[in-house]
């Protein structure tokens, strides 16, 4: 069974500060993982997924994560955040080709001004 | 847009009543996924169909239950109703390519019971 778990359910940072968010992940076999972001009132998006080929995989908006097998973790980063970056961020785990999605808790980004 | 739509976007009923939820996939898409987001539990899976047929189910109660028509399209039933099946109730649709699958979401039905 896989598992996901991402540290911090709030994280606020500034405007132009970088943004880190942590997910870490448990799988009996390597994984596929993805990040979605969830703006207020809307559906998930995909921000970036990993799918066994660059370890650093690039998303949109400027977002980028790097697939650690060692740590077991796909931290998501950006080096400058914006105001419009504010939303609930999560990390998700799939086995493979045709199963579900585990999802984590979720990190709400707050960004300041 | 995803290109996945749901209707309806909103629904208010009271318990012990029954609902039903549509899920328009994307063009091509054959696989549909239905998630639960709520408060207390999150993100969860509740069952997945691929071209009509049943393929997986997760923690999906036994007053619930779904279908996929011949048009690809499906619902989800939610029947006897309980203030705790107040939830975003999430479809995401998928072609099934292999490594590069993934999974498109719909913006959600915000069901309340009352």
């Amino acid at each position: 069974a896989q598992s996901v778990t991402q540290l911090g359910s709030h994280v606020s940072v500034s405007e132009g500060a970088l943004v880190l968010l942590r997910c870490n992940y448990s799988s009996s076999v390597p994984p596929y993982l993805f990040w979605y972001v969830q703006y207020p009132n809307q559906g998930l998006q995909l921000l970036l997924k990993y799918t066994s080929a660059a370890t650093l995989v690039k998303g949109i908006n400027g977002f980028e994560a790097e697939f650690k097998k060692s740590e077991t973790s796909f931290h998501l980063t950006k080096p400058s955040a914006h105001m419009s970056d504010a939303a609930e961020y999560f990390c998700a785990v799939r086995l493979n080709a045709g199963n579900m999605l585990t999802f984590g808790g979720g990190t709400r980004l707050m960004v300041k001004p | 847009d995803s290109g996945v739509t749901q209707t309806p976007k909103h629904l208010i009923t009271a318990t012990g009543q029954r609902v039903t939820l549509r899920c328009s996939p994307r063009s091509g898409d054959l696989s549909v996924y239905w998630y639960q987001q709520s408060l207390d539990q999150g993100l969860q899976f509740l069952i997945h169909y691929y071209n009509g047929e049943e393929r997986a189910k997760g923690n999906i109660l036994e007053r619930f239950s779904a279908q996929q028509f011949p048009d690809l399209h499906s619902e989800l039933n939610l029947s006897s109703l309980e203030l705790g099946d107040s939830a975003l109730y999430f479809c995401a649709s998928s072609v099934n390519s292999g490594d590069q699958e993934t999974q498109y979401f719909g913006p959600g039905t915000r069901l309340l019971v009352l």
